[in-house]
C-alpha cells in the first residue's frame, strides 16, 4: 500500500461540464501519473508530474490539464467533458530509483 | 517508437496448468525498465516485478517466473500450476524517456 487515495471514486456528470478528480499520496513521492483505462487500450498516461508545479503531457492528453501545487496532491480536470472521456481513470506514483509505480483504487467516470 | 504488445488478448486454462503470457516491447532508450502488474476482478493493479534492461537474469518469485530475452525484446511471464486466485488481467509495461507504456493486456481465466 503506497498511501494513495483517490476522489471521487465514482462520477456521473453531463456532457460539457469541468470534472475534477484528485490524487492524494501521504509518501512525498516526487514522480505522480494520471493514467485512464479502455477497453482494448489498456493504460494510457495523460499527464505526469516531477514535482510542484513541474508537469508535462502524455500520449493522450487532449481535453485534460492538470495541476500540482503541493506535493501530496495532483489534480487532473476534464475542461468540459465529453462522452469520450468516460473511463476508469487511475492515479499513479513513481517510486524513485525503483522506477515501479504503485497505483490508487481508480475513479470510474461516466459522462452522459 | 514506444510500444508494448501483449498478442493473447484472452487465454484460458485448467487449474494446475502452467500458462506463459507473452510481452514484446519496442524502444528507442538504451536504457529502460519493463514491468508486469496484475489487475484482479476487484480493479486495483498491483505491481508484480521490475526487471531493467541491462539484467537480463530470469527471475523466479514462488509460482511465478519471468523470461528476458533482449534479443528478441520479449519480457514473458509464466504462472507454474496455476490456482482461480491467477485469474485476472495482467499487464505488461515498458518505461520510453520519462513516460511508461503499458501493454492491451491478457486476460487470464482458471478454470477450477
Amino acid at each position: 500500500d503506497a498511501g494513495i487515495t483517490q476522489s471521487p471514486r465514482h462520477k456521473v456528470t453531463e456532457t460539457g461540464t469541468p470534472v475534477t478528480l484528485r490524487c492524494h499520496q501521504t509518501e512525498n513521492h516526487r514522480y505522480m501519473y494520471w493514467y485512464r483505462q479502455d477497453p482494448g487500450h489498456g493504460l494510457r498516461l495523460i499527464h505526469y508530474s516531477y514535482g510542484v508545479k513541474d508537469t508535462d503531457k502524455g500520449e493522450v492528453s487532449d481535453g485534460y490539464s492538470v495541476s500540482r501545487s503541493k506535493t501530496e496532491d495532483f489534480l487532473l480536470t476534464l475542461e468540459s467533458a465529453t462522452s469520450s472521456q468516460t473511463s476508469v481513470y487511475f492515479c499513479a506514483i513513481m517510486v524513485s530509483g525503483g522506477y515501479e509505480q504503485y497505483f490508487g483504487p481508480g475513479t470510474r467516470l461516466t459522462v452522459t | 517508437a514506444q510500444k508494448v504488445t501483449q498478442a493473447q488478448t484472452e487465454i484460458s486454462v485448467v487449474e494446475k496448468e502452467d500458462v506463459t503470457l507473452d510481452c514484446v516491447y519496442e524502444t528507442r532508450d538504451t536504457t529502460y525498465y519493463l514491468f508486469w502488474y496484475k489487475q484482479p476482478p476487484s480493479g486495483e493493479l498491483v505491481f508484480l516485478i521490475r526487471r531493467n534492461s541491462f539484467d537480463e537474469q530470469n527471475e523466479i518469485s514462488g509460482r511465478y517466473s519471468w523470461n528476458f530475452q533482449k534479443s528478441t525484446s520479449s519480457f514473458n511471464f509464466t504462472i507454474t500450476a496455476s490456482q482461480v486466485v491467477d485469474s485476472a488481467v495482467y499487464f505488461c509495461a515498458s518505461t520510453g524517456g520519462n513516460q511508461f507504456y503499458f501493454g492491451t493486456g491478457t486476460s487470464l481465466t482458471v478454470i477450477p
